[in-house]
C-alpha cells in the first residue's frame, strides 16, 4: 500500500543535541511539507519541497533544517538552536491534484 | 488576516445523537476548504475538500457543507468508532506556490456508547 512512513514514532533527546526525523513517501508525490503539532495551536509549516533538491522555509523554519535529496524522502534536523523543541511533527505530501496526505508523525521529546 | 475557527472545542454525544461541527473562515478569496480527521497519537486522515458555496459531500455518516462564511460537518447517528478531533484547513485563492493551508485549531469529539 502507498503511504508515508515516518520514523521513529517516539523519539527522545537530551537538550542541546541535533536530531534528524524520517520521513518516507512511496505516492511518487513532487511536493512534501513538515508540519509541528502542539496542544492548543493549528498545525504549523516549518518547511516544504516542491521538488527534489530544492525546498522553501515556512512560518516557522528557525531552529529546523531540511533536505530533499531523494524524491521519496524529506528528513528533518530539529538543531539545539530550535528553543521548544518537544512537539509532534508530522510530514506530510501531495501531488498538484490531491489534498495532503500525512504519516503517523513522531513525536519529539526534548529535556 | 486569514483566519480558521472551529466550534465547538470539544462535544460529546451518545451515541446515535447527531449533531455538527463549525469551521468559520476568514479570506481574501476560498480556493478550498478541507475536513480531516485525527485519532490521537496518528496524523490527519482526509476526509473532504470543498470548493464553493452551495456544495456537499457524504460519507457514511458524515456530510459537510460549505456557505460563503463556514462549513458544517455533520454527523449523523454517531458511533463509539466516529471519536476523533476533526480539523478543518482553508486555502486561500492568494497561497502561493505552497499551497499553504490556515488551519482551525480543531474539534474534539467523544462518542459514548
Amino acid at each position: 500500500d502507498g503511504g508515508i512512513t515516518q520514523s521513529p514514532k517516539y523519539l527522545f533527546r537530551k537538550e542541546g543535541q541535533n536530531v534528524t526525523l524520517s520521513c518516507e513517501q512511496n505516492l511518487n508525490h513532487d511536493a512534501m511539507y513538515w508540519y509541528r503539532q502542539d496542544p492548543g495551536q493549528g498545525l504549523r509549516l516549518i518547511y516544504y519541497s516542491q521538488i527534489v533538491n530544492d525546498f522553501q522555509k515556512g512560518d516557522i523554519a528557525e531552529g529546523y533544517s531540511v533536505s530533499r535529496e531523494k524524491k521519496e524522502s524529506f528528513p528533518l534536523t530539529v538543531t539545539s538552536a530550535q528553543k521548544n523543541p518537544t512537539a509532534f511533527y508530522l510530514c506530510a505530501s501531495r501531488d498538484p491534484y490531491s489534498p495532503l496526505h500525512f504519516g503517523n508523525g513522531t513525536r519529539l521529546t526534548v529535556t | 488576516e486569514d483566519q480558521v475557527t472551529q466550534s465547538p472545542e470539544a462535544l460529546r454525544l451518545q451515541e446515535g445523537e447527531s449533531s455538527s461541527l463549525n469551521c468559520s473562515y476568514t479570506v481574501s478569496g476560498l480556493r478550498g476548504l478541507f475536513w480531516y480527521r485525527q485519532d490521537p497519537g496518528k496524523g490527519p486522515e482526509f476526509l473532504f475538500t470543498l470548493y464553493s458555496a452551495g456544495e456537499e459531500k457524504e460519507k457514511e455518516r458524515l456530510k459537510a457543507t460549505l456557505t460563503k462564511k463556514e462549513s458544517f460537518l455533520h454527523i449523523t447517528a454517531p458511533k463509539p468508532e466516529d471519536s476523533a478531533t476533526y480539523l478543518c484547513a482553508v486555502q486561500a485563492t492568494n497561497a502561493g506556490n505552497n499551497r499553504k493551508l490556515i488551519w482551525g485549531l480543531g474539534t474534539s469529539l467523544a462518542v459514548n456508547p
